[in-house]
């Protein structure tokens, strides 16, 4: 078990660029959660996945952000036309629910991807 | 919406003293969880403690213990024996059971020195 990881852990990209990120979750965990943090702020809820399955979008993840997780492994998070405010940590998180059970899971969180946009 | 506050910023301690992180919540739920966790410099985050709502005992691990006042929706965290180890930052995070969401609703976080 080598935990959570992200990659890149540090991108620089000029305005209006596209980047992608990638999360690969602990093995065999069935949940990935994304979350972006801001200097000074705790981590703020993007999405998740059950599996493939893109099971919440907060209200923070405008038209320009995309996750997806294709095969229930590893994530991608896309951020397109990407802008100053876009400037932050991106953080990804991983558990294992089993079905038919509150989810009494620990999130497991990876090193996180901190984008930069001059 | 569930909100979590941790009112102190940041906070110091001497090695090998106690020192007790405070949190309050929001929530209209009376089923949820509520975590400690840890982030230390450039590093990534790391649960520190977990507690289950349903459950009066608070919970403890090893040097780190919470005290869960429910009906206040205070929870707190203490450091026993504080090491140099201990500095970080530590985030209050909330999880509620009902509607199908399982984000962490975390707080802004508290900055903790540790002086040798």
């Amino acid at each position: 078990d080598t935990g959570v990881s992200q990659n890149p852990r540090h991108k620089i990209t000029k305005r209006g660029q596209n980047v992608t990120f990638r999360c690969d979750p602990i093995s065999e965990h069935n949940r990935l959660y994304w979350y972006r943090q801001t200097l000074g702020q705790g981590p703020e809820f993007l999405t998740y996945f059950q599996n493939e399955a893109q099971l919440e979008k907060s209200r923070l993840l405008s038209d320009r952000f995309s996750a997806e997780r294709p095969k229930g492994s590893f994530s991608t998070l896309e951020i397109q036309r990407t802008e100053q405010g876009d400037s932050a940590m991106y953080l990804c998180a991983s558990s294992l629910v089993y079905r038919g059970q509150y989810s009494t899971d620990t999130q497991y969180f990876g090193p996180g991807t901190r984008l930069t946009v001059l | 919406a569930q909100t979590v506050t941790q009112s102190q910023p940041e906070m110091s301690v001497q090695e090998a003293e106690t020192v007790t992180l405070s949190c309050t919540y929001d929530t209209s739920e009376s089923d949820y969880y509520l975590f400690w966790y840890k982030q230390p410099p450039s590093r990534q985050m790391i649960l520190v403690i977990r507690q289950e709502a349903y459950k009066q005992q608070n919970a403890t691990e090893n040097r780190f213990s919470v005290n869960f006042q429910k009906a206040a929706k205070s929870f707190s965290l203490k450091i026993s024996d504080s090491q140099l180890g201990d500095a970080a930052m530590y985030f209050c995070a909330y999880r509620g059971t009902q509607g199908g969401s399982e984000k962490l609703v975390f707080g802004k976080g508290m900055k903790l020195t540790v002086n040798p």
